[in-house]
């Protein structure tokens, strides 16, 4: 089977840095890819990485290391606006579709 | 049309009742997900679509729920004689084949009274 863990919640501060891990237990599978999604809102992409290393899009980056079953979301310059829950997710070999983690609720306070 | 669309947004319905939920994916997205979301959960899946046929319907909870897509655009899901558990926000995605960039809708939330 498949499994995802993040922290439930994260807390920091404008201006900050913040790293949402992700650890999973899988067996195989593509890459590992990320979503945010405001409260009441559509869950939306913000990265994948299909190898490993480093992905940087912005004031975010992301990292997947295989052999370390891990991965993180890096979140640079934090604003308000990046309040939200990010999700992190697998598609394993030989599945059409992608297997979410519980996600990780970000609070960016002034 | 620009993005993931569905309806209604909120639906409300009584225990025991049939319930429709409707997606319109983004023009010429073969692939069609449904996930459904419990509050402060992550994304279950559900079913998805290559194009009108479902290759995987692995994530559907019981025979209750159905799913079907038609002219490989719009899908409808339907919950029949919704129970109280099946309250929950119910999320469409598409995407251009099969990849890991999936576009959401908005989503259904559905309340079972």
């Amino acid at each position: 089977g498949q499994s995802l863990e993040q922290p439930s919640e994260v807390t920091a501060v404008e201006g900050a840095i913040v790293q949402i891990n992700c650890t999973y237990q899988t067996s195989g599978f593509y890459g590992l890819s990320w979503y945010q999604q405001h409260d009441g809102g559509a869950p939306t992409f913000l990265s994948y990485n299909a190898l490993d290393g480093l992905e940087e899009t912005g004031r975010f980056s992301s990292f997947l290391s295989r052999s370390d079953s891990y991965g993180y979301l890096l979140l640079q310059e934090l604003q308000m606006k990046d309040s939200a829950s990010y999700f992190c997710a697998v598609r394993p070999w030989g599945y059409s579709t992608l297997t979410f983690g519980k996600g990780t609720m970000l609070l960016v306070s002034p | 049309g620009a993005g993931v669309s569905q309806s209604p947004s909120n639906k409300v319905t009584e225990k025991g009742k049939d319930v429709e939920l409707r997606c319109d994916p983004i023009s010429g997205h073969t692939a069609l997900y449904w996930y459904r979301q419990s509050l402060g959960q992550g994304l279950e899946f559900l079913i998805y679509f290559q194009g009108n046929s479902a290759p995987d319907k692995s994530g559907l909870p019981s025979d209750r729920f159905s799913a079907e897509r038609t002219g490989g655009s719009v899908s409808t899901l339907t919950i029949q004689r919704t129970q109280q558990e099946d309250s929950a926000v119910y999320l469409c995605a598409s995407s251009a084949g099969q990849n890991e960039k999936l576009f959401f809708g908005s989503g259904t939330q559905l309340s079972v009274l």
